[in-house]
């Protein structure tokens, strides 16, 4: 079992609409829990991190954690084609480096 | 804030050769810094961690003789990829994770293309 899964995609997704990512996680001592977007032929990009259950909102962007179900989402409102990335979870216990899933590919059409 | 750079972005050498890429975190201190390896449409894939003034700590599989990390100060992380092959041909992205914090920021990363 991976530490980190994410589903690959790729998930597509209408120009406005929101797009739904998900992630689950295996060390339940996990204790901090981010998100990063990749672009094609470029390094990870920190967008959101969330440390305790329940949901944290940045613009358009919503972190959601449940801790008892080992789930981390995250929500993209109002999806722009220049979202169009790969968006990477990473979990860690802070004892150890970030654990990263393998990224679900997103595609907003316009 | 929170900004790290890497040197050189790209590079070409040949088979044999030694090369080595720099890690520096601009406007704060890192404590640790990771050093990540990724393949066409792969993920990240962690080389090493390495704490300043301390030797790197190597993931398995990861040869320590080859691929040198330096970690002299708490804005530097050199890796040094010794002897490299064309299977070295690869992106290498550097991380660094401020003393307080667990959150961890990429450098731009370096495409190396060993012919």
């Amino acid at each position: 079992q991976k530490e980190v899964e994410q589903n690959s995609g790729p998930l597509s997704v209408p120009e406005g609409a929101i797009a739904s990512l998900n992630c689950t996680y295996s060390d339940r001592g996990s204790q901090s829990f981010f998100w990063y977007r990749q672009y094609s032929g470029k390094s990870p990009e920190l967008i959101m991190s969330i440390y305790s259950n329940g949901d944290k909102e940045d613009g358009r962007f919503t972190a959601q954690l449940n801790k008892a179900s080992q789930y981390v989402s995250l929500l993209i409102r109002d999806s722009q084609p220049s979202d169009s990335a790969t968006y990477l979870c990473a979990v860690t216990t802070g004892r150890r480096a970030l654990t990263f899933g393998s990224g679900t590919r997103l595609q907003v059409q316009p | 804030g929170a900004v790290v750079s890497q040197h050189p972005s790209w590079v070409i050498c040949k088979s044999g050769t030694s090369v080595k890429i720099e890690c520096r975190s601009l406007d704060f201190q890192a404590t640790t810094m990771f050093w990540y390896r990724q393949f066409p449409k792969q993920s990240l894939m962690l080389m090493a961690t390495s704490n300043e003034g301390s030797k790197a700590t190597y993931e398995q599989g990861v040869e320590k003789d080859k691929f040198l990390i330096n970690h002299a100060s708490l804005t530097l992380s050199t890796l040094t990829v010794t002897s490299a092959h064309p299977e070295d041909s690869s992106f290498y992205i550097c991380s660094a994770k401020p003393g307080t914090l667990n959150e961890q920021f990429f450098g731009p990363g370096t495409r190396l293309t060993v012919l």
